[in-house]
């Protein structure tokens, strides 16, 4: 069974730095990795998604990495910003259609 | 602009009282699913519809079923609430080719409806 963990679940930073969120996955047979946001008892905002053939995403200041062999992915944040402050879920998606996720990295961006 | 879109965003029902959480989209997606999130956890995929054909994880409890009238709409049933029940429904849509039938896309999530159960 596909198990997804995200290290640290909680971090603060202050404003101007990088941020570096790790993913890592148990089983590399994915088909792709989707990076979200999510703020406090709201829905999932697609970041980025990743294909298994690809090795990396950018969109501004996002960046995401893919290892699918190490099953490790990294979502770097560039300058953070108060804004930022939020939830970032990791999700692979397996065979039948699945996304499985980590339970995410809670982001305080101090101002 | 075109958006995933969940009625109500609040939902309080009784232990035992049916109730329907809603979801449609103007995307245009052919590709519909129902996750479940608890407090500090991740989602879980309760089912999704692929165009027409209903495909349930074998570990969703009996008590949620689920409709697709149109492409647009998607319905989450839960027949008999349980406490354990309360959670955030989360609707998210894809756009997907392909005989083989895998979504390859990306997901796009609704706001989500947070359910009580009284």
């Amino acid at each position: 069974k596909q198990e997804v963990t995200q290290i640290p679940a909680a971090l603060s930073v202050p404003e101007g730095e990088n941020l570096v969120l790790n993913c890592s996955f148990t089983d590399s047979a994915i088909y792709n990795l989707q990076w979200f946001r999510q703020d406090p008892g709201k829905g999932l905002t697609s970041l980025l998604l990743i294909q298994s053939s690809q090795r990396e995403q950018t969109s501004g200041r996002l960046n995401a990495s893919l290892d699918k062999s190490s099953g490790r992915s990294t979502l770097y944040i560039a300058a953070s910003q108060p804004g930022d402050s939020a939830t970032y879920l990791c999700a692979v998606k397996e065979g039948n259609n699945r996304l499985a996720f980590g339970k995410g990295n809670q982001v305080v961006v101090i101002p | 602009d075109a958006m995933v879109i969940q009625n109500p965003r609040y939902q309080v029902t009784q232990f035992g009282k049916p109730v329907t959480l809603s979801c449609s989209q103007t995307l245009n997606h052919n590709v519909m699913y129902w996750y479940q999130q608890k407090s500090s956890q991740a989602p879980k995929l309760l089912f999704h519809y692929y165009d027409k054909d209903f495909n349930n994880e074998a570990d969703t409890p009996d008590n949620f079923q689920s409709r697709r009238p149109n492409t647009s709409f998607c319905f989450l049933d839960i027949r008999s609430p349980g406490l354990g029940d309360a959670a955030m429904y989360l609707c998210a849509t894809s756009r997907e080719v392909g005989r083989a039938r895998i979504s390859y896309n990306e997901q796009f999530f609704g706001p989500g409806t947070r359910l009580t159960v009284l």
